[in-house]
C-alpha cells in the first residue's frame, strides 16, 4: 500500500514557467512533509518543508502549499530554471520513519 | 562541518553473497537511518538506529541487519544477496529522533 502519493511522474517545463508537482497522503499520523531534491548520482536533499498546521510555506522560489483536509500537498518551483533540473521527492514523516513518494523528474527547458 | 559519508560508492556482488555498507554520520548527530532506492523509485525506509539501539524498522526481511558504534557510525549487512537488492542504499544522520535527516551521496550496489 502506497502511503503517499505522487504526480506527475515527469515534467517538462520552460526556462521561467512555474513547475508544479502534488502529493497526497492518506496517514494522519504523519506530522511533518518534506520535499527532497534529488540529482544523479548524489544523495536527496532537503529543499523545503512543512508542519500540517500550516498553509502555506514560502522560501526563494519554492512554495509548498498544504490542505490538511483534503490530504495534499504540493511544491510550487516558480521562475523555473535549467539547474533546476532534477528528480523531486515528496514525502511524510512519522515518528521518525519518512515515507517517499515514486519521485517527479522535472526537466526545465532553456 | 563534514557531512554524511557512505562507502564504498559502487559494489557489485553475486546472488547469495552478503555484503556490508558503511555510513558516518554528520558530527553531533546520534541518529542513523537507512533507505533502499531502487531505480526510478522512491527511497525507501529499512530501519533506523538511535544510540547503538534500533529504533524502528521498515518492511525488509531479517537478511538486512544493522549495527551502529559508539562513535555513531553504521553498518547495514545484507544476508544472502538477491537480485531485486540491486538498489541505491541511502544512509541519512540526525540530531535526534524526530529532527530533519541529512543524506548521503549512497552506496550504488548490483548483484549479478
Amino acid at each position: 500500500q502506497q502511503q503517499v502519493k505522487q504526480s506527475p511522474q515527469s515534467l517538462i517545463v520552460q526556462k521561467g514557467g512555474i513547475s508544479i508537482i502534488n502529493c497526497a497522503y492518506e496517514n494522519t499520523a504523519f506530522d511533518y512533509f518534506p520535499w527532497y531534491q534529488q540529482f544523479p548520482g548524489k544523495g536527496p536533499a532537503l529543499l523545503i518543508a512543512i508542519r500540517p498546521d500550516v498553509s502555506e510555506k514560502k522560501e526563494g522560489r519554492f512554495t509548498i502549499s498544504f490542505n490538511k483536509s483534503a490530504k495534499q500537498f504540493s511544491l510550487h518551483i516558480m521562475d523555473s530554471q535549467p539547474g533546476d533540473s532534477a528528480t523531486y521527492f515528496c514525502a511524510a514523516r512519522r515518528y521518525s520513519t519518512l515515507t517517499f513518494g515514486k519521485g517527479t523528474m522535472l526537466l526545465v527547458s532553456p | 562541518e563534514t557531512g554524511v559519508t557512505q562507502s564504498p560508492t559502487h559494489l557489485i556482488k553475486t546472488r547469495g553473497q552478503q555484503v556490508t555498507l558503511r555510513c558516518s554520520s554528520q558530527s553531533g548527530h546520534n541518529t542513523v537511518s537507512w533507505y533502499q532506492q531502487a531505480l526510478g523509485q522512491g527511497p525507501q525506509f529499512i530501519f533506523q538506529y538511535y544510540r547503538e539501539e534500533e529504533n524502528g524498522r521498515g518492511n525488509f526481511p531479517p537478511r538486512f541487519s544493522g549495527l551502529q558504534f559508539p562513535n555513531y557510525s553504521s553498518e547495514l549487512n545484507v544476508n544472502a544477496l538477491e537480485l531485486d537488492d540491486s538498489a541505491l542504499y541511502l544512509c541519512a544522520s540526525s540530531p535526534g529522533q524526530g529532527n530533519e535527516q541529512f543524506f548521503g551521496p549512497g552506496t550504488r550496489l548490483t548483484v549479478l
